[in-house]
């Protein structure tokens, strides 16, 4: 594809209830990150996979957090029990092995 | 553990001025160094990089070296234009090896006037 995609690109929900986010690397890369951008804590790194392995995880900041890749290509991030400190913007990104991160256009979350 | 520091923003100039954006960072082994741009309501997207020490980046009329004695990695241009009002975010990952997440510096915004 043109570009790292991800989706929704608002979601808007309640304290309590789950949510799913949505990212498409570009075609080929088969590594791929997801990051939170907050104003409080800036940017940070939540998890890697390569292909449909998570060999670092450690920036899920709590096991409401986890996610998934398929296929070796779209990754899901889901976050359960939805808390207000989970607001923020989540990017992801992708990368050939090795090589520059693409970042997508991120999706906002908003836990009220 | 590996960090970026970089001038706190915001930074206003006048169209057509110098740009100067600090960046220092600390890191063991041999980093990467990145500056990464978030227009208004835009993704982040690679401006520049350095993989090796005394590396020069450059893109769009920006620069930056990467500076192994100084630990340094400062954003540069020689006349900024309105359309580069934005975020600016230094970077680095640990090296080449893949899954290597980038950590980030807390962002400068500039903010260009006509």
């Amino acid at each position: 594809g043109a570009g790292v995609s991800q989706s929704p690109s608002n979601k808007v929900t309640e304290k309590g209830k789950d949510v799913e986010l949505r990212c498409d690397p570009i075609s080929g890369h088969t590594a791929l990150y997801w990051y939170r951008q907050s104003l409080g804590q800036g940017l940070e790194f939540l998890i890697y996979f390569q292909g449909n392995s998570a060999p670092d995880k450690s920036g899920l900041p709590s096991d409401r957090f986890s996610a998934e890749r398929t296929g070796g290509s779209v990754s899901t991030l889901t976050i359960q029990r939805t808390q207000q400190e989970d607001s923020a913007v989540y990017l992801c990104a992708s990368s050939r092995r090795g090589d520059t991160q693409y970042f997508g256009p991120g999706t906002r979350l908003t836990v009220l | 553990g590996d960090s970026v520091t970089q001038m706190e923003g915001p930074v206003t100039l006048s169209e057509e001025a110098f740009l100067t954006i600090n960046c220092t960072y600390t890191a063991t082994g041999y980093p990467s160094l990145f500056w990464y741009v978030q227009y208004p309501g835009e993704g982040l997207q690679l401006l520049l990089k350095a993989t090796k020490a005394d590396d020069k980046g450059s893109n769009k009329g920006f620069e930056a070296t990467y500076r192994k004695e100084t630990t340094s990695f400062h954003l540069e241009k020689g006349s900024v234009q309105v359309s580069d009002s934005a975020v600016y975010f230094c970077a680095l990952s640990g090296g080449n090896q893949a899954g290597t997440a980038l950590i980030f510096g807390k962002g400068t915004t500039l903010s260009v006037s006509s």
